[in-house]
């Protein structure tokens, strides 16, 4: 299985920042990686996938980026609603599709 | 908007089997991918599986495989996971979540089922 690895496991940031966390592949996987947003007791959220495709009605200060192992997720000028936990999911080629262990965002 | 919702929370003994349900608003999952994904408290995301919608086939990670399977119900637009020979450490909340892109993340989410496997 194709392994996600996140870093970092944690991030501290206040209002209006701009923060990236990354998403290292453990095997060549073109650009087939989504980020989702989950904050406590709710379903993940779909942000970005294809690694730079903004999901509709996703706000532009989101932005994604890379190709084959490495990937970045990009916050510009935070608000209050982005903190919350992001995870990393592969879904090249075939089942099954992993995810990142996850970033909190505090 | 696709809305997907979701069965009740479930508490089962170990060995015991469970039967969870998603149901769509809209479609009938006739176009769509259906992934169920877990979460275990207070830890991360887990794939469990995913169903083809054009042969209604299931695939899931290896470690479910046997022991999970799931269905469709066209005439209620509803899938069904169901989990036999429960362990303790099945126990997470199930999500369901839809989509019509193979390679694609899921759009469509429903709020989650808590499964609670407890002696």
């Amino acid at each position: 299985d194709i392994q996600m690895t996140q870093s970092p496991s944690s991030l501290s940031a206040s209002v209006g920042d701009r923060i990236t966390m990354t998403c290292r592949a453990s095997h060549f996987i073109s650009a087939y990686v989504n980020w989702y947003q989950q904050k406590p007791g709710k379903a993940p959220k779909l942000l970005i996938f294809a690694a730079s495709n903004l999901q509709s009605g996703v706000p532009s200060r989101f932005s994604g980026s890379g190709s084959g192992t490495d990937f970045t997720l990009t916050i510009d000028s935070l608000e209050p609603e982005d903190f919350a936990t992001y995870f990393c999911q592969q879904t090249y080629i075939s089942p099954p599709w992993t995810f990142g262990q996850g970033t909190k965002l505090e | 908007q696709e809305q997907l919702v979701q069965s009740g929370p479930e508490v089962r003994k170990p060995g015991a089997s469970v039967n969870i349900s998603c149901t769509a608003s809209r479609d009938t999952f006739s176009n769509s991918y259906v992934h169920w994904v877990r979460q275990a408290p207070g830890q991360g995301l887990e794939w469990v599986g995913l169903m083809n919608p054009h042969d209604r086939s299931a695939t899931f990670a290896q470690k479910f495989q046997g022991r999970f399977s799931m269905t469709r119900e066209p005439s209620t637009s509803t899938v069904h996971l169901e989990l036999r020979t429960l362990r303790s450490e099945d126990t997470a909340v199930y999500f369901c979540a839809s989509g019509i892109g193979y390679n694609y993340g899921p759009p469509y989410w429903g709020q989650g089922t808590l499964v609670t496997v407890s002696s």
